[in-house]
């Protein structure tokens, strides 16, 4: 089955920090997403990527997809107390349409 | 506010009980997915439904079920529960069937289930 494993598990970083999270799939993929998850509140979507070696900016925050498409790194510039909250990303992989998501980093912004 | 609304916020119940979650996607949304997730299982796909039909499975007990109206808006029926059945349950809805493509998904707020 597709196993999506992302790390680090949970980040604590000082506002104006750089980070980044992983994401790393087991077989490979047709799309990558990345969402955010505020505590106990839905998802929000963040981007998608499809193509390998593909990269996606919105406002402080860059996705990237490899080119063998098993990994992806969210990047966040610049951290701010906003961007605190679960991201959590998703895949549906080349065969099947089950969707997947990992296993989720919480991310924690010192102000 | 994605547009896709989940009711009831809250619900809780007993061992044994059945509940019903209710779920209306997007505007011209055809696709509704329903998700289930607990702290030690984390985001489980449960099952889509496309324009009324069931389009996949993941990893929904028998105990479950869900289907999907013409009006597209879509019920998870939980039965006989158990304690470990407490769990946020979003559902989300998108425009395309989930097969190729973009398949950005939109999530409502949740149902947060409590069995006592």
């Amino acid at each position: 089955s597709q196993e999506l494993e992302q790390s680090p598990q949970s980040l604590i970083v000082q506002e104006g920090k750089n980070l980044t999270i992983n994401c790393t799939s087991s077989k490979t993929l047709y799309g990558l997403y990345w969402y955010k998850q505020k505590y106990g509140e839905g998802l929000i979507f963040l981007m998608m990527l499809q193509k390998g070696g593909e990269e996606k900016s919105h406002e402080k925050i860059t996705a990237k997809l490899d080119e063998k498409k098993q990994q992806s790194s969210l990047h966040i510039t610049a951290s701010q107390p906003s961007h605190a909250g679960i991201y959590l990303c998703g895949a549906l992989p080349n065969t099947g349409n089950q969707f997947y998501f990992g296993t989720g980093t919480s991310l924690t912004v010192i102000p | 506010d994605s547009g896709v609304t989940q009711t009831p916020k809250h619900l809780i119940t007993a061992t044994g009980q059945r509940v019903t979650l209710r779920c209306s996607p997007r505007s011209g949304d055809l696709s509704v997915y329903w998700y289930q997730q607990s702290l030690d299982q984390g985001l489980q796909f449960l099952i889509q439904y496309y324009n009324g039909e069931e389009r996949a499975k993941g990893n929904i007990l028998e105990r479950f079920s869900a289907q999907q109206f013409p009006d597209l808006h879509s019920e998870l029926n939980l039965s006989s529960l158990e304690l470990g059945d407490s769990a946020l349950y979003f559902c989300a809805s998108s425009s395309t069937p989930g097969m190729a493509g973009h398949n950005e998904q939109f999530f409502g707020p949740g149902t947060r289930l409590t069995v006592l």
